[in-house]
């Protein structure tokens, strides 16, 4: 596609429940992020992928999330058990490169709120 | 990790007026880049302008300029003649060079006045 496509775009959740974020990057791009924005702040890195390789998850802040990227296009974010922390914005990027000289291309993320 | 720090939550500009965002980071690194991107209530990031930490010449796309003093880690976006378009927030990030992370700062939030 000709950018990074994220559903869905607002979603809300009860405590507890488990929510999946979906992430089309654009097409070809070896490398996707994960970041996490909360309110009023810059965002967090999550988690990246290089193809369907996970790398780097070293930014998932528990257990209970969980991200794949099996044949190394879409991308799901997987949150169990939410809790009222989880509630942000949830962006994807991708990028051609390994090394982004030129930054990322970003979704418009996903809102959760988790109530 | 490096730490991106963008002390001014606020700024606010007169429509054809300048504004000038304040940003300073923390790394022990001698090459890497660092960006400065616009995100408005669409939420997408945009990537407004970027400055590789090896050249000195300071980066301009058309009404953005940055001002980066690599001694004293500073990089300083201005907006020249602000349009109403302008408004977003605008964030710092920072990315090692054999590093492929962004670091992001807090933000600063820009509104402009008709």
């Amino acid at each position: 596609g000709a950018g990074v496509s994220q559903s869905p775009r607002y979603k809300v959740a009860k405590r507890g429940q488990d929510v999946a974020l979906r992430c089309d990057p654009i097409s070809g791009h070896v490398s996707l992020f994960w970041y996490q924005q909360a309110l009023g702040q810059g965002p967090e890195f999550l988690t990246y992928f290089q193809n369907e390789a996970q790398l780097d998850k070293s930014g998932l802040p528990s257990d209970r999330f969980f991200a794949e990227r099996p044949e190394g296009s879409v991308s799901t974010l997987k949150i169990q058990r939410t809790q009222q922390e989880d509630s942000a914005v949830y962006l994807c990027a991708s990028s051609s490169q390994i090394y982004p000289n030129y930054g990322y291309t970003f979704g418009s993320g996903t809102r959760l709120t988790v109530v | 990790a490096q730490t991106v720090t963008q002390s001014q939550p606020e700024m606010s500009v007169q429509e054809a007026e300048t504004v000038t965002l304040s940003c300073t980071y923390d790394t022990s690194e001698s090459d890497y880049y660092l960006f400065w991107y616009k995100q408005p209530p669409s939420r997408q990031m945009i990537l407004v302008i970027r400055q590789e930490a090896y050249k000195q010449q300071n980066a301009t796309e058309n009404r953005f300029s940055v001002n980066f003093q690599k001694a004293a880690k500073s990089f300083s976006l201005k907006i020249s003649d602000s349009q109403l378009g302008d408004a977003a927030m605008y964030f710092c990030a920072y990315r090692d060079t054999n590093d492929y992370k962004l670091s992001f700062g807090a933000g600063t939030t820009v509104t402009v006045r008709a």
